[in-house]
């Protein structure tokens, strides 16, 4: 069964520390990845997109890197700010077929 | 560009009755699918649509129905509303392996 998992579940950082949140996926046999945010009682918006051939993506301070073969992907966040507080949710592609990670909350604190 | 729309946001139904939730983008995709998020189950699909007049089903189909008359909307119908469709509901498009954008959701609750 195609399964993805996040690790970890919560995090709570001062402002300014640098951060790393992790998934990792259980069959290799993506088409993509894709890194969404979700504040409280919203929708997804989504940060990064990496395709299967892709290593890694940057956005400002954000950077998401791709290991097909060891199933994993982390999200780099730099110099977290109050507002980068969230959850942080990982999809990945099977063709037609998206399967959600179950989210990492994020706390940064002023 | 509004990008994906939901209506309503909030919706409270009793168990037996029906209801449609509505959908609808501008981006001209050709993908839109819907799923539910409920607390420990993460976002689960429910169904898809491939292009206007093709629909296939998610990992929780049953309970709901969907159609795809043109490119824009894609509306999911509750026949017959039970509590365990209580959730909230979101709906999804995009291009071929490009990115999803998100609707902001409508919640539902069963009673």
């Amino acid at each position: 069964k195609q399964e993805v998992t996040q690790i970890p579940a919560a995090l709570s950082v001062p402002e300014g520390e640098n951060l790393v949140l992790n998934c990792s996926f259980t069959d290799s046999a993506i088409y993509n990845l894709q890194w969404f945010r979700q504040d409280p009682g919203k929708g997804l918006t989504s940060l990064l997109l990496i395709q299967s051939s892709q290593r890694e993506q940057t956005s400002g301070r954000l950077n998401a890197s791709l290991d097909k073969s060891s199933g994993r992907s982390t999200l780099y966040i730099a110099a977290s700010q109050p507002g980068d507080s969230a959850t942080y949710l990982c999809a990945v592609s099977y063709g037609q077929n998206f399967v959600f990670g179950p989210g990492t909350r994020l706390s940064v604190l002023p | 560009n509004a990008g994906v729309t939901q209506t309503p946001k909030f919706q409270v139904l009793k168990t037996g009755q029906s209801m449609t939730l509505q959908c609808a983008q501008d981006m001209n995709h050709e993908y839109m699918s819907w799923y539910r998020q409920d607390p420990g189950m993460g976002l689960r699909l429910i169904h898809y649509s491939v292009g206007a007049g093709i629909t296939d089903q998610g990992e929780v189909p049953n309970g709901y129905n969907v159609s795809r008359s043109t490119t824009e909307d894609f509306p999911l119908r509750l026949l017959s509303a039970a509590p365990s469709q209580t959730s909230v509901y979101f709906c999804a498009s995009r291009q071929y392996r490009t990115e999803q954008y998100f609707g902001p959701g409508t919640r539902l609750t069963v009673t």
